[in-house]
């Protein structure tokens, strides 16, 4: 089964923080999605990578970057945390746009 | 800007009573809906998959149909079970190879 990580379960952080999730797949997918998961506001994306060194705006993207340096590793970035991005962050994979999305378990991040 | 919605947000059913959960997209150019299960606290899990060109899945108890037509897709449990307590999504595939989420069901089988 494809497995996808992400290096943390729970995270608090300071306002103001420079704040790095990291997400690992092990199936050699090219795909790599960023979504945060908010009560009420359903999952939206943020960033997506079709490709090593590509990298793609989603619907939310800001005060976010992302980081995709090889294929198995999408990182995001929080350049300055701040607290309206405490969330539920959700990593996903896939082999084609057109298949089966792998999510990881998810990072519940609070900003204080 | 195709959006999603999942009625109800909340069902609570007794063991063994076969259930529906409803989804409904408001453009019909997809190219494809999938259902996932999310536990409390946990990522998602992958239940079925239907192309745009399909009109069911099945897998096990579960049973997907898609109308891309009238915007509207199903997702049948027969004889539920308390461990099919969870939340139900569903997303549908856009035109820009986006996945556009639902807010989900939270699905409640009592024993």
């Amino acid at each position: 089964d494809v497995k996808v990580t992400q290096s943390s379960r729970y995270l608090v952080k300071r306002t103001g923080e420079k704040v790095f999730l990291e997400c690992v797949q092990d199936m050699d997918h090219e795909n790599m999605f960023w979504y945060r998961q908010d009560p009420g506001l359903g999952l939206r994306l943020i960033y997506f990578s079709y490709d090593v060194k590509m990298k793609e705006k989603g619907d939310i993207p800001e005060g976010y970057s992302v980081s995709r340096e090889k294929k198995e590793r999408f990182s995001l970035i929080l350049e300055s945390a701040s607290t309206n991005q405490t969330s539920m962050y959700l990593c996903a994979s896939t082999l084609n746009p057109l298949g089966l999305y792998t999510f990881g378990s998810g990072t519940r991040l609070t900003v204080v | 800007k195709q959006e999603v919605t999942q009625i109800p947000a909340a069902l609570s059913v007794p063991e063994g009573e076969n259930l529906v959960l409803n989804c409904s997209f408001t453009d019909s150019a997809i190219y494809n809906l999938q259902w996932f299960r999310q536990d409390p606290g946990k990522g998602l899990t992958s239940l079925l998959l239907i192309q745009s060109s399909q009109r069911e899945q099945t897998s096990g108890r579960l049973n997907a149909s898609l109308d891309k037509s009238s915007g509207r897709s199903t997702l049948y449990i027969a004889a539920s079970q308390p461990g099919d307590s969870a939340t139900y999504l569903c997303a549908v595939l856009d035109s820009s190879y986006k996945l556009i989420f639902g807010s989900g069901t939270r699905l409640l089988v009592r024993p």
